[in-house]
């Protein structure tokens, strides 16, 4: 299973754009880029994903490398709320499915 | 609202117990995943099932063993517990196949093992 590499922790002011960085430079071509997230005392809920082209959504943005050996997660306008724990994880579509993740990203965001 | 059910938020055992964890979802997903969650290690695969009575170890099955009788229902059991095992456990379900999947994850179970 490919790996992930992230930075153990970032901070961000309130209102301002966060970008979370994510390395896989053993990425194949069938893993799909995934984002979660966990919010203090809940279980991960998910943000985002994208193969290989930048996607958007309501919550976030995700930019991926035009090698695919990075991928950073974009945090428009960060509010207390977005305050957790981010992970980046690879999901094999041509082999079980499994969701494989690290130790995350923990976000702080100051008032 | 879709929903993946954990039966307990907490939980204490006994060393040498036999633990069941449940795990129920309402979304007639083929896939689900049992994990543990310590400080400093993240999420950690213990096992995972992608079909009524089909299971596939994770990256840290020791101690543990899972039963998937019913497509709705996955159980993590421990059959002896051990203090080794005070974790807190996340359940998880999916779609397989779908290249918009995402993973349905219950509020976890922390458990702890006297």
């Amino acid at each position: 299973d490919a790996k992930t590499t992230q930075p153990n922790s970032m901070e961000s002011n309130e209102e301002e754009p966060v970008h979370l960085p994510c390395n896989h430079s053993t990425i194949s071509g069938t893993d799909y880029i995934h984002w979660y997230r966990q919010l203090p005392s809940q279980g991960p809920e998910y943000v985002i994903h994208g193969l290989t082209s930048n996607v958007n959504n309501r919550m976030a943005s995700l930019a991926i490398a035009e090698d695919r050996k990075s991928s950073t997660l974009i945090l428009h306008r960060a509010t207390l709320r977005d305050a957790a724990v981010y992970y980046c994880i690879l999901r094999d579509l041509a082999g079980t499915y499994k969701y494989i993740f690290g130790t995350g990203t923990r976000l702080k965001v100051l008032a | 609202d879709v929903k993946v059910t954990q039966s307990s938020r907490y939980l204490v055992k006994r060393t040498g117990e036999k633990v069941f964890l449940e795990c129920v979802q309402d979304m007639d997903h083929e896939n689900m995943f049992w994990y543990r969650q310590d400080p400093g290690l993240g999420l950690r695969l213990i096992y995972f099932s992608y079909d009524v009575k089909m299971k596939e170890k994770g990256d840290i099955p020791e101690g543990y063993s899972v039963s998937r009788e019913k497509k709705e229902r996955f159980s993590l059991i421990l059959e002896s517990a051990s203090t080794n095992q005070t974790s807190m456990y996340l359940c998880a379900s999916s779609s397989p196949r779908d290249t918009n999947t995402e993973a349905f994850f219950g509020q976890g179970t922390r458990l702890t093992v006297v």
